[in-house]
This record gives C-alpha cells, sequence and structure tokens, in this order.
C-alpha cells in the first residue's frame, strides 16, 4: 500500500503569510493526488484535483504542484476563513489519504 | 448540482450491524463510482472503499474487507455501508463521497 505522509502535522502562520503544506507518498503517484480541507465539524472539501487543478469556486490563492512522490500545497497569502485540516489523497493505486496538516492561526 | 444526503446518527450495540445510507440527488448514481470515508472522532480520513453502482463491483481498503459492505440500489440512487460486528474501535463519523462532492456525514456510536 502507498503510505503518504503530511508535513508539518501543526502550522502556525500569521494573516497574510505565504504557507506551504507537503506530501510525501512512498512511491511514485503520477501526480494522482487531491487537496482537502475540512473545517471544524464540516465534511472535507475538495481544493486542487490532479495535483494542481484548482476546483471550481476555490480562491486562487490556493495552488498545487508537484510531481513523483513529492506534492505541495500552497497558500499565497493566508486568511482567517483559511484555518482548517489539511490532507492530501492519492488515487494512483490504492486510495490512500494523509494524516493531515492542522493550519492555525499565530 | 449533486447533493449527496447521509442517514442520521446511529447509537448501536457492540457485535451488531448497522446499514448507512447515501442518496444522490441531482444525477444518476450511475454515473460516479461512490466511495466511503471513516473518520473517528479528532482523528483524520481514512478510505473504507468504493462501489460502482453500474455493475456493483467493489473495492476494499485492506482493514475494512471483513468489516463493511458496500452495496447500491440504481433504482432509489442511494449506496449503502453496512458495518458488521461492530466494536468500540467503530465509533466514527463515516462520509460518502464521490470526490468533488461529500454527504454531511453520519455519526455512529457502539456503546452498550
Amino acid at each position: 500500500d502507498i503510505q503518504m505522509t503530511q508535513s508539518p502535522s501543526l502550522l502556525s502562520a500569521s494573516v497574510g503569510d505565504r504557507v506551504t503544506l507537503n506530501c510525501k507518498a512512498s512511491q511514485n503517484i503520477n501526480k494522482n493526488l487531491n487537496w482537502y480541507q475540512q473545517k471544524l465539524g464540516e465534511a472535507p472539501k475538495l481544493l486542487i484535483y490532479y495535483t494542481n487543478n484548482l476546483q471550481t469556486g476555490i480562491p486562487s490563492r490556493f495552488s498545487g504542484s508537484g510531481s513523483g512522490t513529492d506534492y505541495t500545497l500552497t497558500i499565497s497569502s493566508l486568511q482567517p476563513e483559511d484555518v482548517a485540516t489539511y490532507y492530501c489523497y492519492q488515487y494512483n493505486s490504492g486510495n490512500t489519504f494523509g494524516a493531515g496538516t492542522k493550519l492555525e492561526l499565530k | 448540482e449533486v447533493q449527496l444526503q447521509q442517514s442520521g446518527a446511529e447509537l448501536v450495540r457492540p457485535g451488531t450491524s448497522v446499514k448507512l445510507s447515501c442518496k444522490v440527488s441531482g444525477d444518476t448514481i450511475t454515473a460516479y463510482y461512490m466511495h466511503f470515508v471513516k473518520q473517528r472522532p479528532g482523528q483524520g480520513l481514512e478510505w473504507i472503499g468504493r462501489i460502482d453502482p453500474e455493475d456493483d463491483s467493489t473495492k476494499y481498503a485492506e482493514k475494512f474487507k471483513n468489516k463493511a459492505t458496500l452495496t447500491a440500489d440504481t433504482s432509489s440512487n442511494t449506496a449503502y455501508l453496512k458495518l458488521s460486528s461492530l466494536t468500540s474501535e467503530d465509533t466514527a463519523t463515516y462520509f460518502c463521497t464521490i470526490f468533488d462532492y461529500w454527504g454531511q456525514g453520519v455519526m455512529v456510536t457502539v456503546s452498550s
């Protein structure tokens, strides 16, 4: 099974900061990776699909990149409403979520 | 717009089974693979499995192969997750999803 490792597990940042969240796969996943945002008490929301495609309705401050085993979600200018836990998810071989990165305001 | 409506919260006894539903509106269920995801309180997301309602084919994560059973009823546009031999480890919120759309989640509490 493919393992997905997210880092950091907890990230504190200030409003306006550029924030980078990382996701590393245990083997090549061929860009078959999505990013989800989950706010407390809510269902997850799709932000980015197939590594770097912005889901309809998602603000352009969110972007994704990566290839092979290493992937990144970037928030260009952190907003208060971005406080949430972020999960990467691979669907290249089987289906696996990362453990999540909890993003909080400093 | 596609919507996924899940059944209500369940309080169940250890050793029993529970069947959760996920009704699709706004499109036909056969257009999608329906996935189910588990989230224990305060924990991350865990993929359980998926069903193709077109042919009822299923795939499960290894750890759920003897725990979860996925079915679908195309006449009612509904997918089902049955969980058997329930223990406290099954206490969680269960989501159905086609990955750009998610159900609201249903809380299952296993307690005597």
